[in-house]
């Protein structure tokens, strides 16, 4: 069945730092979705990417979807101490697939 | 934007005894939502698909008959954890989409701990 890899699992990073995580799928994602989970929290939506090689940006965080549909990557521009939790992947493989999620990896910053 | 109100937040119950958690969509009609079930530190795994008038679709490996999903309104998905023992225990989260185009949005979790 399709996985989405997230590795690590945990970083740590100092505040100011930049960070950059990774997410790789077995199969070809028809799109994918980010996620943020602040402890003892839920996870919140924060962007989808479709197209092949896509790039999106929110403020400091920055989506890039790759070019064979396989891959995406988070980036974090100056990490600040809000940007503490969780970060998920998840991806569908097609129009009615289910959403499967990575297993995420839980940032934590040294203020 | 979308809301899903989830409750309890919080619940503890015997071991023996049935809790029932609901799901809502406040400001959309979901006639599709999705039960997770998340351990501590870990991903979120797919429990069932809730369909509005219609059976639940079970992951493999899932009871049905221990997790039983109701889906009786467009706007309310229930989950009962029937005879829970201590094992159950952990956090449950629904989540629903407003559009093939939006994310998933989730409702604030369940926490269930057995005792």
């Amino acid at each position: 069945g399709q996985q989405v890899m997230q590795i690590p699992q945990y970083q740590h990073v100092q505040e100011g730092e930049d960070f950059t995580t990774y997410c790789n799928s077995s199969t070809t994602l028809s799109n994918i979705q980010w996620y943020k989970q602040r402890p003892g929290g839920h996870p919140v939506f924060l962007i989808q990417l479709v197209k092949s090689g896509e790039v999106k940006k929110q403020k400091r965080l920055t989506f890039q979807f790759g070019e064979a549909k396989k891959n995406s990557s988070l980036h974090i521009t100056a990490t600040q101490t809000t940007d503490v939790g969780t970060y998920f992947c998840a991806g569908f493989t097609g129009a009615n697939s289910k959403l499967t999620f990575g297993k995420g990896i839980t940032l934590s910053v040294r203020p | 934007g979308a809301v899903v109100s989830q409750h309890p937040s919080r619940v503890i119950c015997k071991s023996g005894t049935s809790v029932k958690i609901e799901c809502r969509s406040l400001d959309f009609q979901a006639t599709t939502m999705f039960w997770y079930r998340q351990f501590p530190k870990q991903s979120l795994m797919l429990m069932a698909t809730s369909n509005e008038g219609s059976k639940a679709t079970y992951e493999q490996g899932v009871e049905k008959d221990k997790f039983l999903i109701n889906h009786a309104s467009l706007t309310l998905s229930t989950l009962t954890v029937t005879s829970a023992h201590p094992e159950d225990s952990s956090f449950y989260i629904c989540s629903a989409r407003t559009t093939v185009s939006d994310g998933y949005t989730f409702g604030s979790g369940t926490r269930l701990t057995v005792v």
